[in-house]
């Protein structure tokens, strides 16, 4: 099973700056098969990024994802209002899929 | 555009099973690939398995095997998760959830399942 670690835990920052998240995977995440997931509270989680750096439909361009092997990057270029959530990562190249333990963006 | 409806809240006692529906509104699975994902009050995500509907051909995550089963019915585009020998710590909301990068790419909306006494 790929265990995925995901840093910083919390990530508080303020409106406006770049967010920066990481995803590290125990192995190589086949074919890039690495996804992003944002998640606000009461709420499903909503896909952002695919394939490690496509953008799902109608998600917005400050999202972008890169990466490959076992390290994976989310970046928020200048954080919204409505940005401020959880983050997890998935890998779906293998069987289990696995999610990382997720990101909080807070408001500093 | 395909929309994943979830069937409502169960509450059910240690020991059963519970069932979960989730449908395709407005169209069909089509060849993809339906998960489920569970999430304990304040916790994080968790992968339980998939069902290819088309073919009928699931596979599950080993922390589940023996305790739930994945099925689809291809005439209605509804996929079926259910969970047996429920305890408390299966106390979750479940989600149905298409592979990423899938024409539809929005999940269920969660059904919140409670097993208590």
């Amino acid at each position: 099973e790929i265990v995925l670690t995901q840093s910083p835990g919390t990530l508080s920052l303020s409106p406006g700056e770049r967010a920066t998240l990481s995803c590290r995977a125990s192995q190589s995440v086949s074919s890039s098969y690495l996804a992003w997931y944002q998640q606000k509270p009461g709420q499903a989680p909503r896909l952002l990024i695919y394939g490690a750096s496509s953008r799902a439909t109608g998600i917005p361009d400050r999202f972008s994802g890169s990466g490959s092997g076992t390290d994976f990057t989310l970046t928020i270029s200048r954080l919204e209002p409505e940005d401020f959530a959880v983050y997890y990562c998935q890998q779906y190249g293998s069987s289990p899929q696995t999610f990382g333990p997720g990101t909080k963006v807070d408001i500093k | 555009q395909v929309q994943l409806v979830q069937s409502g809240a169960e509450v059910k006692k240690p020991g059963s099973s519970v069932k979960v529906s989730c449908k395709a509104s407005g169209g069909t699975f089509s060849s993809y690939t339906i998960s489920w994902v569970r999430q304990a009050p304040g916790q994080g995500l968790e992968w339980m398995g998939r069902i290819i509907p088309i073919l009928g051909i699931a596979n599950y995550a080993q922390k589940f095997q023996g305790r739930v089963t994945i099925t689809a019915d291809k005439s209605t585009s509804t996929a079926y998760m259910e969970l047996s020998s429920l305890r408390s710590e299966d106390t979750a909301v479940y989600y149905c959830a298409p592979p990423p990068g899938a024409p539809f790419d929005y999940w269920g909306q969660g059904t919140l399942v409670t097993v208590s006494s």
